[in-house]
């Protein structure tokens, strides 16, 4: 079965350096997301992107995060000069965009630390 | 913007005995409700979700049930195994433009064996 993957599985950071977090979704969909979780808290909506542009952010996604998707199977989120509170667990999520089908998947997350 | 409420945050069963789970959302327009499980350090995973047009769906020991005028809608596991413990996060979405989920602050279901 198709799952949506990301890169690196944990990443630590100095603060006020850049990163990147890397994910490859499911081939066939069409709607993908960034979300974010706090250790210990809910999950939290940053951006969605779809068609190439993003279609809806977050409060949270501010000035200092970007998404792109650089070819047919990346989707990256980049962090230009990541805060002590920019810690958390990163999930990239997917889903077909056909039909009534809303489901979404989740890849396996990627911890982000900043020192 | 959409605002969901879960509870409890915690909750303790005996195995074999059931756990329900609830959820409120605020925004009317919603009409998607999933249910995630998220085991630790695992990913979240889909068990379960529900249209607005629907008021009840089951999936073996998991069922979930949904009150459009009071706005809320719940999550019933039965015959609780111990690999049913893990945190479990209702969301909300609408047939807006990119569907984004907003979820409920979890519950920490444990299964005491």
């Amino acid at each position: 079965e198709p799952e949506v993957t990301q890169t690196p599985s944990h990443q630590v950071t100095q603060m006020g350096q850049e990163v990147i977090l890397r994910c490859v979704p499911i081939s066939n969909h069409l709607y993908f997301y960034w979300y974010r979780q706090i250790l210990g808290q809910k999950v939290e909506f940053l951006v969605s992107f779809y068609n190439n542009e993003i279609s809806e952010k977050s409060e949270i996604f501010d000035d200092q995060f970007s998404v792109e998707r650089p070819d047919g199977s990346n989707f990256t989120l980049k962090i230009r000069s990541t805060k002590l509170e920019d810690s958390a667990m990163y999930f990239c999520a997917s889903r077909t965009g056909t039909g009534a089908n809303n489901e979404q998947f989740f890849g396996p997350g990627t911890r982000l630390t900043v020192l | 913007g959409e605002n969901v409420e879960q509870h409890p945050s915690t909750l303790s069963v005996q195995e074999g005995d059931s756990a329900v789970i609830k959820c409120t959302y605020s925004d009317s327009a919603s009409n998607y409700f999933p249910w995630y499980k998220q085991e630790l350090g695992k990913r979240p995973q889909l068990i379960i979700d529900i249209r607005s047009n629907v008021g009840e769906k089951k999936d073996q020991r998991i069922a979930v049930t949904l009150n459009k005028t009071a706005k809320h809608f719940s999550l019933h596991i039965t015959e609780t195994q111990p690999e049913d413990s893990a945190v479990y996060f209702c969301a909300a979405s609408f047939s807006g433009s990119a569907r984004q989920l907003t979820f409920g602050s979890g519950t920490q279901l444990t299964v005491l064996p």
